[in-house]
């Protein structure tokens, strides 16, 4: 069945570095990817997201790429900030529905 | 502009018994989701409704049930629970299902079985 991978499952950096998260997926017929931002106790709330038909999105400090031949979508945040600690989530959607990723769990030193 | 909300925001209940959720979706969203988060977990998608009718269901047995409204308002009804089905049950609304409209989620119920 449809499956997502997401690595890390928790990621540490100091304020002012990069975080890269990565996911794969199994289901071909996946052509959109969103990313959440999950704060404790709060609700996933969207923070980018791209399509099949799109190798690369950028909005201001992250971006999302795409390579649709190997599966495989990454998250890439830089300049981070303390307000950047969260657990994120990436998605493929095959057929309306979202398949989640297990999370991976950043923290940002100050 | 009304975000998605969903009633009550915590429930404990007792395994075997019966369970009801609520969501409104926001503004002018005609497409509602269900997904069940477990502690430390990527959200599952439980099941969609568009218009009234089931519109796609994920790996989630028959005992798991719901409905949607003419006013796209939606429940989720659990039967017979067991203490697995201790979770944070998100709905989540969009205008159409995905790719042609994100999902947007509500805060969350907290259902604790004992």
């Amino acid at each position: 069945g449809e499956n997502v991978e997401q690595h890390p499952s928790t990621l540490s950096v100091q304020e002012g570095d990069s975080a890269v998260i990565k996911c794969t997926y199994s289901d071909s017929a996946s052509n959109y990817f969103p990313w959440y931002k999950q704060e404790l106790g709060k609700r996933p709330q969207l923070i980018i997201d791209i399509r099949s038909n799109v190798g690369e999105k950028k909005d201001q400090r992250i971006a999302v790429t795409l390579n649709k031949t190997a599966k495989h979508f990454s998250l890439h945040i830089t300049e981070t900030q303390p307000e950047d600690s969260a657990v994120y989530f990436c998605a493929a959607v095959p057929g309306g529905k979202l398949i989640f990723g297990q999370g991976t769990e950043l923290s940002v030193k100050p | 502009e009304t975000g998605v909300t969903q009633s009550p925001t915590h429930l404990i209940k007792t395994r075997g018994q019966q369970v009801t959720l609520r969501c409104s979706s926001q503004s002018g969203h005609n497409t509602v989701s269900w997904y069940q988060q477990a502690l430390g977990q990527g959200p599952q998608f439980i099941f969609q409704y568009y218009r009234e009718e089931e519109n796609g269901r994920g790996n989630f047995p028959p005992r798991f049930s719901g409905l949607q409204f003419p006013n796209y308002s939606s429940e989720l009804n659990v039967n017979a629970l067991e203490l697995d089905d201790s979770a944070l049950y998100l709905c989540a609304s969009s205008l159409g299902a995905p790719p042609n409209s994100p999902l947007h989620f509500g805060n969350g119920t907290r259902l604790t079985v004992t």
